[in-house]
């Protein structure tokens, strides 16, 4: 079982919605969890980390975790057209970070 | 400040040809990582640094070898490229410890080897 699981599939919103994208993990002694955001052809950037359950908020993007389910979330409101970008969930622990596979997310003006 | 920067950005090998890339952060971070990014498969992490002098192997080591001669500087080499080796290859830095969640990663360099 892979440490981190991000379903892979893309997604294209309108611009104006909410995107949702998740992770699950399976290592319950992982302590911090991150969303990093990559443009297409750049390296991916730290956009957000929490390292307790429950909601962290900044602007229009909210983390969260349960880990009792082992289950990450991120949330993007009114999402516009410069939020198109790959994002990946990671957690650390262990001396390093073990990341999905990314979320191609579209948003459509 | 550069931040992370890499080169080259592009290279194309024919198989069994060597090659380095080089790596260099200006942030004065202790830790220093290489990743492989792949369709479909996300970031995978060859090898890491936790200081000058020192390396580790990460999920993806074979066929890679890596020098951390100065603390700016990270080397990734490739002896005998494979097709496999196909990627874009990312290098990353942080603090260290408990802050090394937040990497700071460079540009990428687009590898094809064929």
């Amino acid at each position: 079982q892979k440490e981190v699981e991000q379903d892979p599939g893309p997604l294209s919103v309108p611009e104006g919605a909410i995107v949702s994208l998740n992770c699950t993990y399976s290592n319950s002694a992982f302590q911090y969890f991150m969303w990093y955001r990559q443009y297409s052809r750049k390296g991916p950037e730290l956009l957000m980390y929490t390292y307790s359950s429950g909601n962290k908020e900044d602007g229009r993007f909210t983390a969260q975790v349960d880990k009792s389910s082992k289950y990450i979330s991120l949330f993007i409101r009114d999402s516009q057209p410069s939020d198109s970008a790959t994002y990946l969930c990671a957690i650390w622990g262990n001396n390093r970070l073990a990341f999905g596979k990314g979320n191609q997310v579209v948003v459509i003006p | 400040n550069a931040g992370v920067t890499q080169t080259p950005k592009f290279r194309v090998l024919k198989t069994g040809q060597s090659m380095t890339l080089l790596c260099a952060q200006d942030m004065n971070h202790e830790y220093m990582y290489w990743y492989r990014q792949d369709p479909g498969m996300g970031l995978r992490l060859i090898h890491y640094s936790v200081g000058e002098g020192t390396t580790a192997k990460g999920e993806v080591p074979d066929g890679y070898n890596v020098s951390r001669l100065k603390k700016q500087n990270f080397l990734l080499g490739l002896e005998s490229a494979a097709p496999s080796q196909t990627s874009v290859y990312f290098c990353a830095s942080s603090y260290g410890g408990t802050g090394s969640y937040e990497q700071y990663f460079g540009p990428g360099t687009r590898l094809t080897v064929t």
